[in-house]
């Protein structure tokens, strides 16, 4: 298996703020690479999706990056909306997610 | 729109065999892969298996041995089997779209493993 690491594990952040988020694969997923938000109750939403292309309907505001092992999805201008955990995944084997991010409100 | 709706029992004997359905709906299931995904409470997310419309599957190797997903076009549904559960198999189990990442889910439903 494929193992995604995130982090952190969890962050504080205030309304504006720039949030980055890593995902560290353990082995090469060239840019096999999606991320998800999720809010409690809810279903995860698909946000960016071969490490770098924003799914239709997603604010710009958030963005990815990265090939290979490193991957990066950052939240630029943070909205009350985004608090929520993200999740990193991978497709390039059977599919695996990371641990989860949750960002939080300072 | 594709919508994609879970259905099945919420409790589940232990050894017994889990069994839910998705029934797409917007779209066809005879495209695309169509996946399960579970979430054991306060937990992350953990990728189950999918399959595409022609049968082919593909599952977590750490429940290969105990899961089945199958297809059935002229309903537009896919199903989940999942055997000799225990209660580590209580989670909110979710259905989805695997396209370019997984772009439609399901709202999930709880499965609890219990006596």
């Amino acid at each position: 298996d494929i193992q995604m690491t995130q982090s952190p594990s969890s962050l504080s952040a205030s309304v504006g703020d720039r949030v980055t988020i890593t995902c560290r694969a353990s082995q090469n997923i060239n840019s096999y690479l999606n991320w998800y938000q999720q809010k409690p109750g809810k279903a995860p939403k698909l946000l960016i999706y071969a490490a770098s292309s924003l799914q239709i309907g997603v604010p710009s505001r958030f963005s990815g990056s990265g090939s290979g092992t490193d991957f990066t999805l950052t939240i630029n201008s943070l909205q009350p909306e985004d608090f929520a955990t993200y999740y990193c995944q991978q497709s390039s084997s059977t599919l695996t997610f990371g641990q989860g991010t949750k960002v939080e409100i300072k | 729109q594709v919508q994609l709706q879970e259905s099945g029992p919420g409790l589940v004997k232990p050894s017994e065999t889990l069994s839910l359905t998705c029934t797409v709906s917007g779209g066809s299931v005879s495209t695309y892969y169509w996946s399960w995904i579970r979430q054991p409470p306060g937990k992350g997310l953990e990728w189950i298996g999918y399959i595409y419309y022609s049968g082919s599957t593909n599952y977590n190797p750490s429940l290969k041995s105990r899961v089945t997903i199958s297809v059935d076009r002229s309903k537009n549904q896919f199903s989940l089997k999942v055997s000799s559960v225990t209660a580590a198999d209580t989670a909110v189990y979710y259905c989805a779209r695997d396209a370019a990442g997984l772009d439609y889910w399901g709202q999930g439903t709880l499965v609890t493993v219990s006596s």
